[in-house]
């Protein structure tokens, strides 16, 4: 089943303490992003990777990293999370061959920093 | 740079009653636009999506949507409602212009339908 996987799905954690949200599909898709989701302001673009080892920063990308050495896997970095990166995530993939195709969207990952 | 606008935060509708969800975009160029649903505790999905093909674009579920250049609108319609369209919706526009680069995506506020018995 074609699908992008993202773990943890639930995090409560602490400022400062580093964590990584993980990222994976299974299409073969060159294009993944990672979006922060909050009431009122839709979806804001994190960064994003047009392929391994290519990677460009989005609307919002202050205190996040973010790395693609395997197509597959696009994980996000918070080396030192604070309350404002209190927020609802999301990791998305597309086939960038051609017309621009559809966004698979993982299910989310709710973080909250204490 | 490009920026969207869904004018409505919240629209209620009745069941089997038409549905009306407005998107207005800027774009120096010539965009692709999409909506997406959300429904509670989900990732987002595709509805439907316009790449300078027809203007009327038809998706899943019975949305389409009018892609009107002169007024910078992609409004988003079904002629009915349903309980199970009840959902956020976004509009999106990606300067996306062919070949094999994605673009970037830029994201509305987000419209919550709310459909009545």
């Amino acid at each position: 089943e074609a699908q992008v996987t993202q773990n943890p799905r639930y995090l409560i954690t602490v400022t400062g303490k580093k964590l990584t949200v993980t990222c994976s599909q299974n299409m073969n898709h060159e294009y993944m992003s990672w979006y922060r989701q909050d009431p009122g302001l839709g979806l804001r673009q994190i960064y994003y990777s047009m392929n391994v080892e290519v990677t460009d920063k989005g609307d919002v990308p202050e205190g996040y990293k973010v790395s693609r050495k395997e197509k597959r896997n696009f994980p996000l970095i918070l080396e030192s999370p604070s309350p404002n990166q209190t927020s609802l995530y999301f990791c998305a993939s597309v086939l960038t061959s051609g017309n621009p195709g559809e966004l698979f969207f993982g299910e989310g990952s709710r973080l909250t920093v204490l | 740079a490009q920026s969207v606008t869904q004018l409505d935060s919240h629209v209620s509708v009745s069941e089997g009653t038409p549905v009306l969800l407005r998107c207005n975009y800027s774009s120096s160029y010539s965009p692709s636009l999409f909506w997406y649903v959300q429904h509670p505790n989900k990732g987002l999905q595709l509805l439907l999506k316009y790449t300078s093909a027809a203007t009327l674009v038809k998706g899943i579920n019975g949305f389409e949507a009018e892609f009107k250049k002169s007024e910078t609108s992609f409004h988003l319609t079904k002629p009915s409602a349903h309980m199970s369209d009840a959902a956020e919706y976004f509009c999106v526009v990606s300067d996306w212009s062919g070949g094999t680069s994605y673009g970037k995506l830029t994201f509305g506020q987000g419209t919550i339908l709310t459909v009545h018995p």
